[in-house]
């Protein structure tokens, strides 16, 4: 079945990278994407990567996919107290209607 | 970038009552709308799709009797917790794809329901 694993909490200091790590499961997975959450607030997505990409960069983020070992990151450069959140990635597949899977969330804590 | 609104972000009720929650999308027809639940410090589970006009299809274990689930437009869909107990305390999130989204999905703000 359809499973995506994350690593629980990242804690780095101001002005420090941040990656945030990501497997999953589902081999035909079309899309993968990386969402913000802030404390009582609804998703906002970062970024996405169509699965036969490796990487895309967007500012200050860079996403890095290997698909033969089903690993997806999330690079943060310069990350800031205000990137502090939980992290969610996701998967989803062309033929379920887009519909998300999502990882358990990776809370990251940014020390000033 | 595309909005979707999410109505009440948050509402109290007591046991027995049932709660709807709206979900709008504000400048893009929604052909398919999810709802998610989220527990607190976990993950978001996707409770059900609903595709406009048609009925909503739910994920194995959540109860559509208990979670009633209307796409009647392509901006609208609305969630009724029906019967609200405590365990159905919890933050609902829902999101919204158009046909051409190419995969994009967007998300509402959440509403978090407490059942007394």
């Amino acid at each position: 079945g359809e499973d995506v694993e994350q690593s629980l909490f990242l804690s780095v200091r101001e002005g420090d990278s941040s990656v945030i790590n990501c497997t999953y499961t589902d081999s035909s997975s079309t899309y993968l994407y990386w969402y913000k959450q802030e404390p009582g607030a609804g998703l906002q997505l970062l970024t996405y990567i169509f699965s036969n990409m490796d990487m895309k960069q967007d500012q200050r983020l860079t996403v890095l996919l290997n698909k033969k070992d089903k690993h997806l990151s999330l690079r943060i450069a310069d990350t800031q107290t205000g990137d502090s959140a939980i992290y969610f990635c996701a998967e989803s597949m062309m033929d379920s209607s887009y519909k998300l899977i999502f990882g358990s969330g990776t809370r990251l804590l940014v020390r000033p | 970038g595309a909005v979707v609104s999410q109505h009440p972000s948050w509402v109290i009720c007591k046991s027995g009552t049932s709660v709807k929650i709206e979900c709008r999308s504000l400048d893009f027809q929604a052909t398919t709308m999810f709802w998610y639940r989220q527990f607190p410090k976990q993950s978001l589970m996707l409770m059900a799709t609903s595709n406009e006009g048609s009925k909503a299809t739910y994920e194995q274990g959540v109860e559509k009797d208990k979670f009633l689930i209307n796409h009647a437009s392509l901006t609208l869909s609305t969630l009724t917790v029906t019967s609200a107990h405590p365990e159905d305390s919890s933050f609902y999130i829902c999101s919204a794809t158009s046909a051409a989204g190419a995969g994009e999905l967007f998300f509402g703000e959440g509403s978090r329901l407490t059942v007394l």
